[in-house]
């Protein structure tokens, strides 16, 4: 049962132009949302978070929206560089204080054209 | 500051064997969690570490066991390897006991383990 969904497992966008990655749940528990970024041979690298509380929160050129009523979030990148050539995860968690379990969505590979 | 570090960074095993993979976390941090990502998915989650006991757990045999060290470093292990364990095993740390604020997991690069 895959509980968190990113169907779409390859974008492909031109420099300087937005990318929307976007990423589905079914879990209403889920209180808390993370994106990652991974390159090949490195670990997920943590980009953005958003608490259920909110719909929108903003890091630079980064921004994840989220829709609780329709279960989807979505992560934009705007310009988007070269240099964020990489695969996103989106992951979710439930319960409060710490992050303990971590569930992940499949990965979509970016590939920003310059 | 030292990141998230994992050891080996590649191993090769063969069926019916036994792995133990290592992980020392994020200066500060006194929580591991291990994730299992095959090829083309998502990670998923094995465990979670704290205090030197496991305290949560995902949907994987009792094969895969674990420990924590007073230091914060962990180890998985893997007995029986079967040719489907073959995947990347990552290791993510973070600091525990924040109350409402919640704490990120920080990845260290991953063992690659192919069985054979």
């Amino acid at each position: 049962d895959q509980q968190v969904k990113q169907n779409s497992p390859s974008l492909s966008v031109q420099e300087g132009r937005i990318s929307i990655l976007n990423c589905d749940y079914t879990n209403s528990m889920f209180d808390y949302f993370l994106w990652y970024k991974k390159y090949p041979a490195e670990g997920p690298t943590f980009l953005i978070s958003i608490s259920s509380i909110k719909d929108k929160n903003e890091d630079g050129r980064f921004t994840v929206f989220l829709n609780k009523s329709a279960k989807h979030l979505s992560l934009h990148i705007v310009p988007s560089q070269p240099g964020d050539s990489a695969v996103y995860f989106c992951a979710a968690a439930y319960g409060s204080g710490n992050t303990g379990k971590l569930i992940f969505g499949q990965g979509t590979t970016l590939q920003v054209k310059p | 500051d030292a990141g998230v570090t994992q050891s080996p960074t590649h191993l090769i095993k063969t069926r019916g064997q036994q792995v133990t993979l290592r992980c020392s976390p994020k200066s500060g941090h006194d929580t591991v969690s291990w994730y299992q990502q095959a090829l083309g998915q998502g990670p998923q989650f094995i465990f979670q570490y704290y205090e030197e006991e496991e305290r949560q757990r995902g949907n994987f045999p009792d094969r895969f066991s674990g420990h924590q060290f007073p230091n914060y470093s962990s180890e998985l292990n893997v007995n029986a390897l079967l040719l489907g364990d073959s995947a990347l095993y990552l290791c993510a740390s973070s600091r525990r006991g924040q109350g409402r604020i919640r704490n990120i997991q920080y990845f260290g690069a991953g063992t690659r383990l192919s069985v054979l």
